[in-house]
């Protein structure tokens, strides 16, 4: 299974975009990416997966690399109930459908 | 829709006692999947099962065991409860069609 880097933590100011970087370089070709917070100590929440082309929902964009060695996920306008830790993913073999999480960044939201 | 519920939502054991943590979810959802999180870590895989009938071990499955009773429910055994098993447990489910993961509340387990 590919492993993910991701920052410890970060800060973002409020109404501001919010860029998480996560890099994945040993990811292969049938792998994706997701992108799931967790506030507080609630279960988790998923927000966005990918493959190799960009995506967008809702709630965030994703923007993965054309060497697919890293992404980012952007929250266009963070607000305070943003803060949580975010954490990327990338699924295990095909089939297995196994998710390995790691310890993700935490984001924190300043008014 | 409840989505994922687990019970119980707290448990305090004792060292050497055995418990089952419940999960169900009313999704139809063919997977389904048991976390472990310790205090300022992430979530370790303990087993999953990716179909009624099927379990498998995730990174740390020592002293689990489960049983995917039916497609709804899947459940959680500590046999011979340790310390080092207090933790928040959460149980998932995985809908195939959008390839996400619904997330229980937790169940907040203190091994004294």
């Amino acid at each position: 299974d590919a492993k993910t880097t991701q920052p410890t933590s970060m800060d973002c100011a409020e109404g501001r975009a919010a860029n998480l970087p996560c890099n994945h370089s040993t990811i292969s070709g049938n792998e994706y990416v997701y992108w799931y917070r967790q506030i507080h100590s609630q279960g988790p929440q998923y927000i966005i997966h990918g493959l190799k082309n960009n995506e967008t929902n809702e709630m965030a964009s994703l923007i993965i690399t054309e060497d697919r060695k890293s992404s980012t996920l952007i929250l266009p306008h963070a607000t305070l109930r943003d803060t949580a830790v975010y954490y990327c993913i990338v699924r295990g073999p095909s089939g297995t459908y196994k998710y390995i999480f790691g310890t993700g960044t935490r984001l924190k939201v300043l008014a | 829709n409840a989505g994922v519920t687990q019970t119980p939502k707290f448990q305090v054991l004792k060292t050497g006692q055995s418990m089952t943590l419940q999960c169900a979810q009313d999704m139809n959802h063919n997977s389904m999947y048991w976390y472990r999180q310790d205090p300022g870590m992430g979530l370790r895989l303990i087993y999953y099962s990716a179909s009624e009938g099927t379990t498998d071990k995730g990174e740390v499955p020592n002293g689990y065991n489960v049983s995917r009773l039916n497609k709804r429910e899947f459940s959680l055994r500590l046999e011979s409860a340790a310390p080092s098993q207090t933790s928040v447990y959460f149980c998932a489910s995985r809908t195939d069609r959008a390839d996400t993961q619904y997330f229980g509340p937790g169940t907040r387990l203190t091994v004294l």
